[in-house]
């Protein structure tokens, strides 16, 4: 079975310019999130899909950052403009359940870099 | 507010030694606590988890946490480090009122011959 699939792995570009990171979850996997790592610290949630509605966007910086599930499958999270302190791992997990404390199978993330 | 810390962002022990990775939680609740490993260029990997009942969790490649509520502890360890076992380890903690984990800042394991 695959797994979280990300890309592009790394992404340079330069501040304001904007910048796009796409995921596809594990087939069949409802849920879908988007984290941020900083550089060392652990992953911070960013946003929740289940299915395909964003149900905690509460993390999101909402006048820089969109992301969108369509069809409930892939995603797209979207920075414009990106500011220097963006550079971070950008990382999908997916999961087959909507509730609860399960387990979140994540992608490798893609490493941004601005400046 | 409820959360994790870890301590010691790096910890180093020779190969066949025990290893011992410590996660504190604060929680108003019983808490569901996780162990993640990432290896380099890699995602997470859920190691154990722990919601109730037995407070030994066991996991992949030879790794088991004890729950203590007394101590406010899920500290993580193997009884023999393998060359392997050089990642990074998060402890996190299932916030259930608002349906996620928060991520403890992790701590970076090297295991050296």
């Amino acid at each position: 079975e695959a797994g979280v699939v990300q890309s592009p792995r790394y992404k340079i570009i330069e501040k304001k310019q904007p910048v796009a990171f796409w995921c596809n979850p594990i087939s069949g996997h409802n849920t879908l999130y988007w984290y941020r790592q900083n550089l060392g610290q652990g992953p911070e949630l960013l946003i929740r899909y289940e299915n395909e509605e964003a149900v905690d966007d509460s993390q999101l910086p909402k006048d820089r950052f969109s992301a969108e599930r369509l069809k409930g499958v892939d995603s797209t999270l979207k920075i414009q403009p990106a500011e220097l302190g963006d550079s971070a791992v950008y990382l999908c997990a997916s999961s087959p359940y909507l509730q609860g404390a399960n387990e979140q199978y994540f992608g490798p993330g893609t490493r941004l870099t601005v400046t | 507010a409820q959360s994790v810390t870890q301590l010691g962002s790096h910890v180093s022990v020779s190969e066949g030694a025990l290893v011992l990775l410590r996660c504190n939680y604060s929680s108003s609740v019983p808490p569901y606590l996780f162990w993640y490993v990432q290896y380099p260029n890699q995602g997470l990997q859920l190691l154990l988890k722990y919601t109730t009942g037995a407070t030994l969790v066991k996991g992949i490649n030879g790794f088991e946490a004890e729950f203590k509520k007394s101590e406010t502890s899920f500290h993580l360890t193997k009884p023999s480090a393998h060359m392997s076992d050089a990642a990074e380890y998060f402890c996190a903690f299932f916030e259930g009122g608002y349906n996620k984990l928060i991520f403890g800042a992790g701590t970076r394991l090297a295991v050296h011959p």
